[in-house]
């Protein structure tokens, strides 16, 4: 079975751009989660989609950062225009229909975004 | 809020020794618990979880008792191999499945 896509793997960019990832989740799965992970700490999450619903967005800077999953499959997180402490990895994760009970989620390897 | 707070590494320990990581959280309510590692170029895995206070969670020799009095929830490992070395990674779960994590302790095993 296919894991969670990320692309690209890694970005650079300078200050005042503007950037996008793109998450493709385990087929099947209802529910994907965007994280944020600066180096030497843990993930935090940004957002979380159950299909094409927002589920919770609360720790997403809507100032700056935008993310949709359209037709409740793909997903694209974009930043714009970014700032020096934006640089970190951003991890996409996905997992079974969320209910009652955890379901487990299955990560994927991330983009390391620099900027500069 | 919900926190979990772990151990700073990075811990380097020899080839056949014994690993503690320890791990405290802060939750409303009853959270389940996890352990997630990061190997080298690799994504976060699951590596066990608890869902209930006495709870022990195991995997690949890794154990972790869910401790409700002391909100503890602490990885071990009686004997590491080079193969363990990775980033570990405490989590909790609350409403949804909305997971916090801790900071993450960094081990490396040597030979």
């Amino acid at each position: 079975e296919a894991g969670v896509a990320q692309s690209p793997r890694y970005k650079i960019i300078e200050k005042r751009q503007s950037v996008a990832f793109w998450c493709n989740p385990i087929s099947g799965h209802a529910t994907l989660y965007w994280y944020q992970q600066i180096l030497g700490q843990g993930p935090k999450l940004l957002i979380q989609f159950q299909n094409n619903g927002v589920v919770d967005d609360s720790q997403l800077p809507k100032d700056r950062f935008s993310a949709e999953r359209l037709k409740g499959v793909d997903s694209t997180l974009k930043i714009q225009p970014a700032k020096l402490e934006d640089s970190a990895v951003y991890l996409c994760a996905s997992s079974a229909l969320a209910g009652g009970q955890y379901n487990e989620q299955f990560f994927g390897p991330g983009t390391r975004l620099t900027v500069l | 809020g919900n926190s979990v707070t772990q151990m700073e590494g990075p811990v380097t320990l020899s080839e056949e020794a014994f690993l503690t990581i320890n791990c405290t959280y802060t939750a409303t309510g009853y959270p389940s618990l996890f352990w997630y590692v990061q190997y080298p170029g690799e994504g976060l895995q699951l590596l066990l979880k608890a869902t209930k206070a006495d709870d022990k969670g195991s995997n690949k020799g890794f154990e972790a008792t869910y401790r409700k009095e002391t909100t503890s929830f602490h990885l071990e490992k009686g004997s590491v191999q080079v193969s363990d070395s990775a980033v570990y990674f405490c989590a909790l779960k609350a409403a949804g499945n909305k997971l916090t994590f801790g900071g993450g302790t960094r081990v490396l095993v040597k030979p």
